[in-house]
């Protein structure tokens, strides 16, 4: 158990829906990440969060946002889902950003039919 | 443009036996890498990082090889185990300000009894 908790674990959903993934950090941690694994591709970085602010963006679509919370949760948003957003959601953690290593969620299984 | 590269997809080794993954990068900013195994169904675990002023960190079982030159790193597994069996991402950061990691595709590593 890594101590970043994900909900929810599947989620399956129509296209054009819009979805929230949420994470919780591991407690102290600061940064949040968001990674996606689609079935052919690796893990591809999407968006950074510090202590509440945007600190590094990946390719992400312009339909996806996140955001930090005071309390340090974080949520992704999706919206206007196509087939090709299908995929596993990642949330990572670290103590702070830069050179240390990140702790991964469970991940959230995104099905769009 | 695959910045990070593992080129073995699998690899398949016999309890007691060294397990050697390798994984190749491009971008000459990279210095700061990581290695994570992952089941089926659960998110990464980070195993073991190295930074770019190394050329070799160890621990335990796990040691990781840095050849900067060839922009080339390898991490070797002392005995194997059968548990040992999951996919191996290799992963690397190029920013003390962001953890924007950017990962292999991964190698599935089996590890037979």
């Amino acid at each position: 158990d890594s101590g970043v908790t994900q909900t929810p674990k599947h989620l399956i959903t129509a296209t054009g829906q819009r979805v929230t993934l949420r994470c919780s950090p591991r407690s102290g941690d600061l940064s949040v990440y968001w990674y996606q694994q689609s079935l052919d591709q690796g893990l591809q970085f999407l968006i950074q969060y510090y202590n509440g602010e945007e600190r590094a963006k990946g390719n992400i679509l312009e339909r996806f946002s996140a955001q930090q919370f005071p309390d340090l949760h974080s949520e992704l948003n999706l919206s206007s889902l196509e087939l090709g957003d299908s995929a596993l959601y990642f949330c990572a953690s670290s103590v702070f950003s830069g050179y240390n290593e990140q702790f991964f969620g469970p991940g959230t299984r995104l099905t769009v039919l | 443009d695959q910045q990070v590269k593992q080129n073995s997809p699998s690899l398949s080794v016999q309890e007691g036996r060294i397990s050697i993954l390798n994984c190749d990068y491009t971008n000459s900013m990279f210095d700061y890498f990581l290695w994570y195994k992952k089941y089926p169904a659960e998110g990464p675990t980070f195993l073991i990082s190295i930074s770019s002023i190394k050329d070799k960190n160890e621990d335990g079982r796990f040691t990781v090889f840095l050849n900067k030159s060839a922009k080339h790193l390898s991490l070797h597994i002392v005995p194997s185990q059968p548990g040992d069996s999951a996919v191996y991402f290799c992963a690397a950061t190029g920013s003390s300000n962001t953890g924007k990691l950017i990962f292999g595709q991964g190698t599935t590593l089996q590890v037979k009894p």
